[in-house]
């Protein structure tokens, strides 16, 4: 059983279009996250939910939208995309916000703009 | 604000040979510091964390940690890498400042060589 999910693994699409990635976890955590890593390796906390409720907005534009249906789920919906937002693009999850638990991280999505 | 420094961006090492990938962090209040591993296509997986206690922090596949409160620095070693350890590394700080926000640091390439 993956402790976290990510769907799909590959995406290839073209400037403009809207897309997005689901996430789940089965390890009863409270907290998720999403993270962008660019092509340097940099990692970067894009959004976290606590119990379906945002928690950390990080300077993103607007055509980012996650969702969160409940706390075993994390969407991430993007409009009109843009070549700057090819990357792989992570989510993750702890046990809840206390700051001393680790993170499991998903495999990432590769995302790949035309 | 809480930061971390990589100080390595590539680090090459034979087979058997040790290694020590360095981190230095900085804080104003107290933190917790975690070394993750990301294999090629794969996410992040934790290595080892420190919490409180003993500074010498011990993780998986024979990696270990001394943190250093007065260097702010949290090293990590190996005494004998193999050819299996080639990866991304990532230092990692996250404090009860910080706004439940885990701080990675820009990552070290271990490239172990035959």
């Amino acid at each position: 059983d993956t402790a976290v999910s990510q769907t799909p693994k590959y995406l290839v699409t073209q400037m403009g279009n809207d897309k997005s990635i689901k996430c789940e976890q089965n390890l009863g955590h409270d907290t998720m996250y999403w993270y962008k890593q660019d092509s340097k390796k940099f990692l970067k906390i894009m959004f976290s939910y606590n119990n379906k409720e945002l928690i950390i907005n990080e300077t993103v534009p607007n055509r980012f939208s996650p969702k969160s249906p409940d706390k075993a789920h994390l969407n991430l919906h993007i409009n009109s995309l843009e070549l700057g937002d090819s990357a792989v693009y992570f989510c993750a999850s702890s046990q809840d916000v206390n700051p001393g638990y680790e993170q499991y991280f998903g495999p990432g999505t590769r995302l790949t703009v035309t | 604000a809480q930061s971390v420094t990589q100080l390595d961006s590539q680090v090459p090492v034979f087979e058997e040979a040790p290694v020590e990938l360095r981190c230095n962090y900085s804080s104003s209040v107290s933190v917790y510091l975690f070394w993750y591993v990301q294999y090629p296509n794969q996410g992040l997986q934790l290595l080892l964390k420190y919490l409180s206690g003993s500074t010498l922090v011990k993780g998986i596949n024979g990696f270990e940690a001394e943190f250093n409160k007065s260097q702010t620095s949290f090293h990590l070693r190996k005494p004998s890498v193999h050819i299996s350890d080639t990866a991304e590394y990532f230092c990692a700080v996250s404090g009860n400042t910080g706004g439940f926000k885990t701080i990675f640091g820009a990552g070290t390439r271990l490239f172990v060589k035959a």
